[in-house]
């Protein structure tokens, strides 16, 4: 297995464009999470899914954002309209959780620039 | 409020040095990572602790899990140029059904 993957990688837009990020998972892992990042800061939960459901979606979330696992594998997090302020890296991971213990595998991120 | 407390936020020292991060909570934890995470790149796992009192051991690096797992401690001995970067924790907690919130990071820098 090679990991979590990303992609793009980065990704330029102009504002009240949509863009749409892939997440392809560690395959057995039943857990997937999407995380946003700005420079100095920890990751700041979106979402998660577990198998195709998801569970949680942060309220910091806009209605600009969905996320979708169809049949519980690769994951999609499309961005509708996006504004200057949704440039950051947006990243995905995994982890297959067992008794509270929540080791998750990251992707390289995609980089998201809004001009 | 920030679940995790960690400290210091920025921490810059010279190669061959130790030192010492904090991952502080009023919370007890089920579990607790340490990540290190490099420029342009997602965060990597370097460890998970369990056991209140535990200690891990990675080459120069030594994890500590707070007798109360309410705390971690991250010390590095001798540092190289090699571990800098944003030291992250995160736990889980009985109240969050398994799932991981992670502090804000200590940014490293060793100097060469």
């Amino acid at each position: 297995d090679t990991g979590v993957s990303q992609d793009p990688r980065h990704k330029i837009t102009k504002r009240g464009q949509n863009v749409t990020f892939r997440c392809d998972p560690i395959s057995e892992h039943n857990r997937l999470y999407w995380y946003r990042q700005t420079l100095g800061q920890g990751p700041e939960f979106l979402t998660y899914f577990q198998n195709e459901a998801q569970l949680e979606k942060s309220r910091l979330l806009s209605d600009r954002f969905s996320a979708e696992r169809p049949k519980g594998s690769f994951s999609t997090l499309e961005i509708q309209r996006t504004e200057q302020g949704d440039s950051a890296m947006y990243l995905c991971a995994s982890s297959q959780e067992w008794r509270e213990i929540d080791e998750q595998y990251f992707g390289p991120g995609t980089r998201l620039t809004v001009t | 409020t920030q679940l995790l407390e960690q400290s210091p936020q920025f921490l810059s020292i010279q190669e061959g040095e130790n030192l010492t991060v904090y991952c502080n909570s009023s919370s007890v934890f089920s579990s607790l990572q340490w990540y290190r995470q490099e420029p342009g790149e997602g965060p990597v796992l370097l460890v998970t602790v369990v056991t209140g009192g535990e200690v891990k051991k990675l080459k120069r690096l030594t994890f500590q899990f707070g007798d109360a797992r309410k705390d971690s401690s991250l010390h590095i001995t001798a540092a190289q140029p090699g571990d800098t970067g944003l030291y992250l924790c995160a736990a889980t907690t009985p109240t969050n059904a398994g799932k991981s919130t992670f502090g804000d990071g200590t940014t490293l820098t060793v100097k060469p």
